[in-house]
């Protein structure tokens, strides 16, 4: 079953905007990461914020963490065509000294030139 | 580039065969495991192999299984198959205890 919600499925936006996803999970998580694919194929590794940390920057992402909410954002700021893709958000569930990630329902995002 | 390879890329199969899709996992990686996306969902995790056992599994029924290697490298076999295992099966590796995991570029399964 999934983890949860990615809102909004599917985002247009013109090159040069800046692009907000969202996730919501339901159970208490140790991590929080958000990946990349591109269609339909492997899923690129973007970046991972911990429990613990409310904000976290990669280049042009910042992901934002509100465990009271049980939710997280992703924003990809001053987008690219290269950018369109789908986007996940994914929590780590502990597992005999190992972790399963459980994966949201995905965000497309077309980057019009 | 992940470093982690499948195979085949595509493949086309009718109700009622078994398939056997490949993986093999970036250098160093221990740990492999075995995820299913239906078309517009999100990936779901199938099992997990480490040192050759499985280490998790979905909820996946038993005609899927797994193997993995002492090479780390590692298959998924779905038995019985039937229309609804039509979908990306990707694979990823990954160190014992690491959260990141490697994803390799997915199989894409077709069931007729």
């Amino acid at each position: 079953s999934q983890q949860g919600e990615e809102d909004p499925q599917a985002l247009s936006i013109q090159e040069g905007e800046n692009a907000t996803m969202n996730c919501s999970y339901k159970t208490s998580i140790n991590n929080l990461q958000w990946y990349r694919q591109n269609s339909g194929r492997g899923l690129v590794h973007l970046i991972l914020i911990r429990s613990n940390e409310r904000e976290k920057h990669s280049g042009r992402l910042r992901v934002t963490l509100d465990t009271s909410k049980k939710s997280s954002s992703l924003l990809i700021t001053a987008s690219r065509a290269a950018d369109t893709a789908s986007y996940f958000c994914a929590t780590d569930v502990s597992m005999d000294s190992s972790y399963k990630l459980i994966f949201g329902s995905g965000t497309r995002l077309l980057v019009r030139p | 580039e992940t470093g982690v390879t499948q195979s085949p890329t595509h493949l086309i199969k009718t109700r009622g065969q078994q398939v056997t899709l490949r993986c093999s996992s970036q250098s160093g990686h221990n740990t492999v495991s075995w995820y299913q996306q239906a078309l517009g969902q999100g990936p779901q995790f199938i099992f997990q192999y480490y040192r050759e056992e499985e280490n998790g599994r979905g909820n996946f029924p038993p005609r899927f299984s797994g193997l993995q290697f002492p090479n780390y490298s590692s298959e998924l076999n779905v038995n019985a198959l039937e229309l609804d295992d039509s979908a990306l099966y990707l694979c990823a590796s990954s160190l014992r205890g690491a959260n990141e995991q490697f994803f390799g570029p997915g199989t894409r399964l077709t069931v007729l």
